[in-house]
């Protein structure tokens, strides 16, 4: 299996939901990521793991809550999103070190009504 | 903050000829530059990783070169066919060890005409 699998493919909430993106890999990655992409903006990092421990955390609002329960489950938990959190919520894994490239999922498409 | 610029933004090229676009990154502090191509509706498929001054890698009719002394990457695509159109993104990094996120350019948009 070499794919990032992310769920759901789209997803429409209010701002008042509860709701989680779910992201598997079973490439034995050790590194995975989060990331955000606006329409006409490139990809910008909110959260790494390694080794299932959070490493970076891009100063990120709480409104997202990422959690990794085992080395191959990322979740990204969102709660009171606004609208302007419309977006392409990609996740990626990568093995750890200099010359890995990384492993990107399909995204899910957010929209917060 | 970190900017990885990429030029041109789009780029139409008739089916047969070649074409290269070019990714520029902060020279200080590299660590490893990555290309990826991005077709709508898909999900970023990794080109390239490249490391070293002066790394070349090709891959089939693409290619890279990478110069970290100045901060610049060229991407070539030689003999272009309809299948190349997509979104070429340049991505950058700088810490070592662990896991670092990467930083992308805004993309060249290939449109490759029949």
């Amino acid at each position: 299996d070499t794919e990032v699998t992310q769920t759901p493919k789209h997803l429409v909430m209010g701002m008042t939901n509860k709701k989680s993106l779910k992201c598997e890999q079973h490439m034995g990655h050790r590194a995975m990521y989060w990331y955000k992409q606006k329409a006409k903006k490139p990809p910008e990092l909110m959260f790494v793991y390694s080794y299932e421990k959070l490493s970076i955390n891009e100063s990120v609002p709480s409104r997202f809550s990422p959690e990794c329960p085992n080395s191959s489950l990322l979740n990204l938990h969102l709660h009171a999103l606004q609208p302007e959190d419309s977006a392409l919520y990609l996740c990626a894994s990568s093995q750890l070190g200099q010359s890995y490239g990384y492993t990107f999922g399909s995204g899910t498409r957010l929209t917060v009504v | 903050i970190l900017n990885v610029e990429q030029s041109p933004q789009s780029l139409h090229v008739q089916e047969g000829d070649s074409t290269n676009f070019t990714c520029s990154f902060p020279s200080s502090n590299f660590y490893a530059l990555h290309w990826y191509r991005w077709e709508t509706a898909k999900s970023p498929e990794a080109l390239f990783v490249m490391t070293l001054n002066g790394d070349e890698k090709k891959k089939g009719r693409i290619s890279a070169t990478l110069n970290t002394k100045e901060g610049y990457s060229y991407l070539y695509i030689k003999g272009s066919q309809p299948e190349d159109s997509a979104t070429y993104l340049c991505a950058f990094t700088y810490s070592g060890g662990g896991a670092d996120g990467l930083t992308f350019g805004k993309g060249t948009h290939l449109i490759i005409q029949p």
